[in-house]
């Protein structure tokens, strides 16, 4: 089956200290994997896709095809960083439709 | 360009009842998803729309429908509201020829409450 697991609903990390958002995935083919991200009332949008291997607002993502796990991180964390995070999947040679996780929220302490 | 728009943004309805739903892609985008949101859940896919036709559909009844529009707008249309369908209701748009290289972007969704 298709799944997206995001084991933490809330994480909690003092600005500053390096932050980790784990995502574990669940599929047979080769799909794409992409982290969203929704600010405190924003639209939901596209942080990173691992595809393009870029580090976005100092955030990165590796495909860890063996593990099939593609955790977010970030060295150092900022209080603008707080917001909901959102792991997906997406098969482009299937189909088109997005499998998200069911999100973890991140609180930076001041 | 003011990226998707959704309306209405909220919306109270009674069991039964049924309700459309609207969504304007983004400026030159082609395709439009749909995504139901309930507390606490990631967004889960509904159907998608190209080319004014349903291409795929999620894990729905039948009781949810759609229709997109020459001008590439789109509808989302759900019969015989449950208690259940309580969602906010997302829409996202994206550019078929380019979809491996540009994203989906989403609107700010719906919020559909069945009394």
């Amino acid at each position: 089956a298709q799944r997206v697991t995001q084991p933490e609903k809330l994480l909690s990390v003092f600005k500053g200290a390096p932050v980790e958002l784990k995502c574990n995935y669940s599929y047979s083919g080769s799909p794409e994997l992409f982290w969203y991200v929704q600010y405190s009332r924003q639209r939901l949008q596209l942080l990173l896709r691992h595809i393009s291997r870029e580090s976005i607002k100092g955030f990165t993502a590796d495909l860890n095809k063996g593990e099939t796990s593609f955790h977010l991180k970030k060295p150092f964390a900022q209080e603008e960083d707080s917001a909901m995070y959102y792991c997906a999947l997406s098969d482009w040679n299937r189909d088109d439709k997005i499998i998200f996780g069911k999100g973890t929220r991140l609180h930076i302490l001041p | 360009d003011a990226g998707v728009t959704q309306s209405p943004t909220h919306l109270i309805k009674t069991r039964g009842q049924q309700v459309t739903l609207r969504c304007s892609p983004k400026s030159g985008h082609d395709t439009v998803s749909w995504y139901q949101q309930a507390l606490g859940q990631g967004p889960q896919f509904i159907f998608q729309y190209y080319e004014e036709e349903e291409r795929q559909r999620g894990n729905f009844p039948d009781r949810f429908s759609g229709h997109q529009f020459p001008n590439y707008s789109s509808e989302l249309n759900v019969n015989a509201l449950l208690l259940g369908d309580s969602a906010l209701y997302l829409c996202a748009s994206s550019l078929e020829l380019r979809k491996l290289e540009t994203e989906a972007f989403f609107g700010q969704g719906t919020r559909l409450t069945v009394v």
